[in-house]
């Protein structure tokens, strides 16, 4: 009975390759978000989709595109990979009226 | 904009002894606070939160107030367990729901 739940949860990869990372959640939620924790484990928003809606883009390469073809799913699609991606990316959601996110458990991406 | 600053780490701790691990933040208005938890190879779990100025949250020994007039939201255990070891990470949300802002985490060693 997975709340969130990431697949896959390693990958690893050659620089210039395309990937993709599927998150799904159960919750019946609004909200869900995708986060990158770098290697110190500082912790950074990218998106956000409310209903299928994007509402959050933070500062993130055009290489990273999310999709959200209904409000239980929200995947992560990264062309031409880069060395710098390198991370531990989490899928969240969250419900109006709720405070806080409920994280999944991570996709470690390493790209070689 | 909105950020949060937490001690620095890593703290190293004998089990038993007293836990305090500092967070404040700057945000405009009104936000929720929160303390997360990362055990090793993990996803973050909500420890506790606090939604209005001198609310406690409290869960699992673990204490935070929200104190609006130093901005601060610090963690405190009185007696920590080896199984307490893991990153915390403070964080703020503008709003009652919505993205998590966090702050740098905190690595915490107990050793028996």
């Amino acid at each position: 009975d997975t709340a969130v739940s990431q697949t896959p949860k390693y990958l690893v990869t050659q620089m210039g390759n395309d990937k993709s990372i599927k998150c799904e959640q159960n919750l019946g939620h609004d909200t869900m978000y995708w986060y990158k924790q770098d290697s110190k484990k500082f912790l950074k928003i990218m998106f956000s989709y409310n209903n299928k809606e994007l509402i959050i883009n933070e500062t993130v390469p055009n290489r990273f595109s999310p999709k959200s073809p209904d409000k239980a799913h929200l995947n992560l699609h990264i062309n031409s990979l880069e060395l710098g991606d390198s991370a531990v990316y989490f899928c969240a959601s969250s419900q109006e009226g709720i405070a806080g996110l409920f994280f999944g458990p991570g996709t470690r991406l390493t790209v070689l | 904009g909105d950020s949060v600053t937490q001690m620095e780490g890593p703290v190293t701790l004998s089990e038993e002894a007293f836990l305090t691990i500092n967070c404040t933040y700057t945000a405009t208005g009104y936000p929720s606070l929160f303390w997360y938890v990362q055990y090793p190879g993990e996803g973050l779990q909500l420890l506790l939160k606090a939604t209005k100025a001198d609310d406690k949250g409290s869960n699992k020994g673990f204490e935070a107030t929200y104190r609006k007039e130093t901005t601060s939201f610090h963690l405190e255990k009185g007696s920590v367990q080896v199984s307490d070891s893991a990153v915390y990470f403070c964080a703020l949300s503008p709003a009652s729901y919505g993205k998590l802002t966090f702050g740098q985490g905190t690595i915490l060693t107990v050793h028996p």
